[in-house]
């Protein structure tokens, strides 16, 4: 299994350009999260998605938009890009399990390494 | 947002036990505790989590308070590779799973 895998790996932006980033998990979870880690303040959530087809809002969800269409994939994407979104965005994936004392914790991508000039 | 705080950083020699605290007086009786590790600008991964019972892996301990408003983390031989980004997360039943700013872990040789 790949795990959760993120494309692209880096990218520059210039400001108003816009891009899609995809996360793909392979281990058929059912929760999907997007989250933005500048330097010194840990990582924000940005918008999460409990099933295919659906999506939510996390903290920081302005200038950003996501879709589900297939259970594996959760796509981040920015409109109009402005230079506060230069980040590092990891994707994480969690499966649906009964108990919650089971072990069903997130896996994380590698990252998306984001400059926007 | 987040619903846990934790000392900005910490440090630890090698070969001893690294204790890590959590405060997390706001989660509710149903939300689990979970502990993730960051290294170097890698994904972060997961360490160990609890309820109200004290827990324990291969990898570390989780003593959870009584009242459940505090947790600490322990690493009971730390080595350099321990030296990381650790966070602790409370799982809510919403799935809204938020990040603090974690504890930077320093080990010293």
């Amino acid at each position: 299994n790949a795990g959760v895998t993120q494309t692209p790996k880096f990218r520059v932006l210039k400001t108003g350009q816009s891009m899609t980033l995809l996360c793909a998990q392979d281990m058929n979870h059912e929760y999907m999260y997007w989250y933005r880690q500048d330097p010194g303040m840990g990582l924000r959530l940005i918008h999460y998605s409990v099933g295919e087809g659906t999506t939510a809002k996390g903290e920081v969800p302005d200038g950003y938009n996501v879709s589900r269409l297939k259970k594996q994939n959760f796509l981040l994407g920015l409109e109009s890009a402005a230079p506060s979104q230069t980040s590092v965005y990891f994707c994480a994936s969690r499966p649906l399990t009964s108990g919650r004392r089971i072990r069903d914790e997130q896996f994380f991508g590698p990252g998306t390494r984001l400059t926007v000039l | 947002d987040a619903k846990t705080t934790q000392p900005t950083s910490m440090d630890c020699a090698e070969g001893r036990a690294a204790n890590l605290p959590c405060n997390h007086s706001t989660i509710s009786g149903n939300e689990y505790v979970y502990w993730y590790r960051q290294i170097h600008s890698q994904g972060p991964q997961y360490i160990i989590h609890g309820l109200k019972n004290n827990e324990t892996n291969e990898m570390a301990s989780l003593i959870i308070t009584e009242d459940r408003k505090s947790s600490t983390l322990i690493l009971p031989h730390a080595t350099l590779r321990d030296t990381a980004v650790y966070y602790c997360v409370g799982r809510p039943l919403d799935d809204k799973i938020i990040f603090g700013k974690g504890t930077r872990l320093h080990i010293l040789p």
